[in-house]
């Protein structure tokens, strides 16, 4: 039962361009949202992460969105820079602090 | 300030084997928690441990057992392998409190199961 779902596997963009990553869940119960950035080699990073009271929260060029009414969020990037390059996943946190993935979308940034 | 550890980096075994892998958290954290990342898939909960005991649990076998020592590093110790238990092993380690959110992750152990 995938209760966090990243949809899209693969998203290419332009260096300079917005990057959009996008996310669904399932679960009304989480109340916390995060990404977090994976390179080869290494374990995931965390990015930006978001309450679930708020619908918006900004980090230098990420922001993340959360539409609660559509249990939908998105993580943008911009401008995109190369080393943006790396897997992105969405994750959710219950108070029970247990995190729940997606599976994850490979960003690629195109110098 | 060391990060999350994690050792071996890769391990082999066969099916019906056992397996220990460690974690050394991130320098002040006291919580650890364990998660599997197959192939082409997110990382899956599998238990967390702060003050020595198991927390909480995901959706995993008792073949999967965990202990927390003193010093919060932690094994994660897998009995009777599967050829489905091939993964990567993630270790996270945060701290109890405001930021409990705020998980640093290891770079993982590849288990490999023949």
């Amino acid at each position: 039962d995938q209760q966090v779902k990243q949809n899209s596997p693969s998203l290419s963009v332009q260096e300079g361009r917005i990057s959009i990553l996008n996310c669904d869940y399932t679960n009304s119960m989480f109340d916390y949202f995060l990404w977090y950035k994976k390179y080869p080699a290494e374990g995931p990073t965390f990015l930006i992460s978001i309450s679930s009271i708020k619908d918006k929260n900004e980090d230098g060029r990420f922001t993340v969105f959360l539409n609660k009414s559509a249990k939908h969020l998105s993580l943008h990037i911009v401008p995109s820079q190369p080393g943006d390059s790396a897997v992105y996943f969405c994750a959710a946190l219950t108070g029970a602090n247990n995190l729940f993935f997606g599976t994850g979308t490979r960003l690629t940034v195109i110098p | 300030d060391a990060g999350v550890t994690q050792s071996p980096t890769h391990l082999i075994k066969t099916r019906g084997q056992q397996v220990t892998l460690r974690c050394s958290p991130k320098s002040g954290h006291d919580t650890v928690s364990w998660y599997q990342q197959a192939l082409g898939q997110g990382p899956q909960f599998i238990f967390q441990y702060y003050e020595e005991e198991e927390r909480q649990r995901g959706n995993f076998p008792d073949r999967f057992s965990g202990h927390q020592f003193p010093n919060y590093s932690s094994e994660l110790n897998v009995n009777a392998l599967l050829l489905g238990d091939s993964a990567l092993y993630l270790c996270a380690s945060s701290l109890i409190g405001p930021t409990v959110y705020e998980q640093y992750f290891g770079p993982g152990t590849r288990l490999t199961v023949t």
